[in-house]
């Protein structure tokens, strides 16, 4: 099992240009999250899903979107990039019931996604 | 709002003592607390999830407490080796709201 990947590894955009990040599980888990890291400030929230076709916002989430078209995968997109925006960024899944408020089990997290926008 | 408040300084400790850290919160009342270690460059991993009816748990050389009163966790490393030497998170509540992680660097 690969667990959870991220693609790509690293980026470098320019303010105003578009990407998205691409998370993938394989362990059929329900709940995907999308976090950033910031060096002082801890992993926050960006969005999250509680299942395949749902979506909600987390704590930081102006200047993202997010889609979980499949189960297995959930999408980060940066419509317009912003130097604000420089982070690493974390996908994580972990079971949960479908549609729940939340889940209380561990999160498996991928690699990260090292983004620099300049 | 809410607020997690871990020791940003680095804790340097030698191989063998015991390594404790703190993880203080105000404004919430989680039902559950987890714990992760983060080494550079990678994900955090998961270590160790206590509930608020719990008062401790063990796993293998780690120690966790969760007083809901003083509204602290703390965790412990105990007979500690230099490869325990990296960043660990604490996160609180269903959607895990994460400290900022307290180092620690194990000296042999």
């Amino acid at each position: 099992n690969a667990g959870v990947t991220q693609t790509p590894k690293f980026r470098v955009l320019k303010t105003g240009q578009s990407m998205t990040l691409l998370c993938a599980q394989d362990m059929n888990h329900e709940y995907m999250y999308w976090y950033r890291q910031d060096p002082g400030m801890g992993l926050r929230l960006i969005h999250y899903s509680v299942g395949e076709g749902t979506t909600a916002k987390g704590e930081v989430p102006d200047g993202y979107n997010v889609s979980r078209l499949k189960k297995q995968n959930f999408l980060l997109g940066l419509e317009s990039a912003a130097p604000s925006q420089t982070s690493v960024y974390f996908c994580a899944s972990s079971w949960g019931l479908a549609g729940a408020v939340s889940s209380s089990y561990e999160q498996y997290f991928g690699p990260g996604t090292r983004l620099t926008v300049t | 709002s809410q607020k997690i408040e871990q020791n940003s300084e680095a804790l340097n400790i030698q191989e063998g003592k015991t390594a404790t850290l703190t993880c203080n919160y105000t404004n919430y009342s989680p039902a559950y607390l987890q714990w992760y270690r983060q080494d550079p460059g990678r994900g955090p991993v998961f270590l160790l999830l206590i509930r608020e009816n719990e008062k401790e748990k063990r796993k293998e050389r780690l120690k966790v407490t969760f007083d809901t009163t003083l509204k602290q966790s703390l965790f412990h490393i105990t007979a500690s080796q230099p490869a325990d030497s990296a960043t660990y998170l604490c996160a609180l509540g269903g959607k895990l709201q994460f400290g900022a992680g307290t180092q620690v660097v194990v000296t042999p």
